[in-house]
């Protein structure tokens, strides 16, 4: 059973350009939640996906930022005109629950923005 | 909206020797989870331990156990037998409400380092 997968682990835009990040949930999860992580700061959370469905994006910024969850596929998370400011880890995490004692986390996609 | 605290950026332990990482939490949910992961300089979230508000005993996987004081909203990482490889980052974390699932919130993290 393949754990939370997240293509590619790093990824270099330039400035301008637009960023797709990939997040495959574990088999029978059908809950996803994005993350990102600043250089030495913890985890912000961005947004909370279900099928189809955007249950939570609070922590998403109101421009550039978008994230999908289709009925096939992986949850995409896209970010486009990328700034510098942009450059930063992002992690994915699924639930086969809403409320499960353990959100399991893909290894990251680290984001260049040069 | 929660808050969690984590006041020691940095920690040293002796190897084999056990060490708490503190975390104190901000609530006025009466239900709610903790939960603790390790962020070692590769990168990657594991997942170590979760305590629930109404769990009567305090959580232990292996060798990490959470001290969980609840009038106090204190729920502190307890690692024994301290090995070279617990080196890494801390991070405490709480569900932000029942509502919206697993939506954590996450302190600011501590970074133990274990010497040999």
């Amino acid at each position: 059973n393949a754990g939370v997968m997240q293509n590619p682990r790093h990824l270099v835009r330039r400035r301008g350009q637009e960023a797709r990040l990939r997040c495959s949930p574990m088999k029978g999860h059908s809950h996803v939640y994005w993350y990102r992580q600043l250089p030495e700061e913890g985890l912000k959370f961005m947004v909370y996906l279900q099928k189809e469905n955007i249950i939570d994006e609070s922590g998403m910024p109101k421009e550039r930022f978008s994230a999908e969850f289709p009925k096939e596929g992986p949850s995409i998370l896209r970010i486009q005109q990328v700034v510098r400011g942009d450059s930063a880890a992002y992690f994915c995490a699924s639930s086969p629950f809403k409320l499960n004692t353990e959100a399991f986390f893909g290894q990251g996609t680290r984001l260049t923005v040069v | 909206a929660q808050k969690i605290t984590q006041t020691q950026p940095g920690m040293f332990v002796q190897e084999k020797e056990a060490v708490t990482l503190d975390c104190t939490y901000d609530t006025s949910d009466q239900s709610y989870g903790l939960f603790w992961y390790k962020q070692p300089s590769s990168g990657e979230m594991i997942f170590l331990i979760y305590q629930g508000s109404y769990d009567e005993q305090n959580a232990t996987e292996g060798r990490y156990s959470l001290n969980f004081q609840k009038a106090r909203k204190s729920a502190n990482l307890v690692i024994s037998a301290s090995q070279l490889g617990d080196s890494a980052m801390y991070f405490c974390a709480m569900r932000d409400s029942m509502e919206y699932g697993n939506k954590l919130v996450f302190g600011a993290g501590t970074i133990l380092r274990v010497k040999s």
